[in-house]
């Protein structure tokens, strides 16, 4: 069975510093592996989604996410916080052969001033 | 804008009632889903459509019921509504890993 692992249900940063939330996955086949942002009183929207291709991805709002096999890690990065980027943030996962997304259980980013 | 529409923001329930959350999407998608948000609980899934009338259980399907009778509108049913089901509901339309939420529905049961 696949499953996401989210390192921290809360995270905070400053404003202006390296924004790093980590996502572990467990899967036995190839997976495809997603970041999502939740905004308050809002529904969830992509940020990126990895899909075999470069293991490199690069989403909206400046964030990317790298697929490391060995680590079976898909961290998620930015380079400097901002305070629009405070929020939820859900990875997921899904294996190629279903259109299936199971997520993890979240980590709120908080951003000071 | 495409988009999946969800009929009810906020909804507040007596126990034993039925309930029915409606999700309409209209990107022609066929693949629906229907989660739940809880606090520390991340989405789990409860129901999920990949055609009309099909119909297949996710990880917390007890309590729930789904309907496809059209290929926009999947709907979940609570059919006698508990406490324990208060939460939100999000629901999802996909294809080929293009996920589009809605806003959601906070039900609430009392």
């Amino acid at each position: 069975a696949q499953s996401v692992t989210q390192l921290g249900s809360h995270v905070s940063v400053s404003e202006g510093a390296l924004v790093l939330l980590r996502c572990n996955y467990s899967s036995s086949v190839p997976p495809y592996l997603f970041w999502y942002v939740q905004y308050p009183n809002q529904g969830l929207q992509l940020l990126l989604k990895y899909t075999s291709a470069a293991t490199l991805v690069k989403g909206i709002n400046g964030f990317e996410a790298e697929f490391k096999k060995s680590e079976t890690s898909f961290h998620l990065t930015k380079p400097s916080a901002h305070m629009s980027d405070a929020a939820e943030y859900f990875c997921a996962v899904s294996d190629i052969r279903d259109d299936k997304i199971i997520f993890g259980k979240g980590t709120r980013l908080h951003i000071l001033p | 804008d495409v988009k999946v529409t969800q009929s009810s923001r906020y909804l507040v329930k007596r126990t034993g009632e039925k309930v029915f959350l409606e999700c309409v999407q209209d990107m022609d998608h066929e693949n629906m889903f229907w989660y739940r948000q809880d606090p520390g609980l991340g989405l789990r899934l409860i129901y999920f459509s990949y055609d009309v009338k099909m119909k297949e259980k996710g990880d917390i399907p007890e309590g729930y019921s789904v309907s496809r009778e059209k290929k926009e509108r999947f709907s979940l049913i609570l059919e006698s509504a508990s406490t324990n089901q208060t939460s939100m509901y999000l629901c999802a339309s996909s294809s080929n890993y293009g996920y589009t939420f809605g806003s959601g529905t906070r039900l609430t049961v009392v």
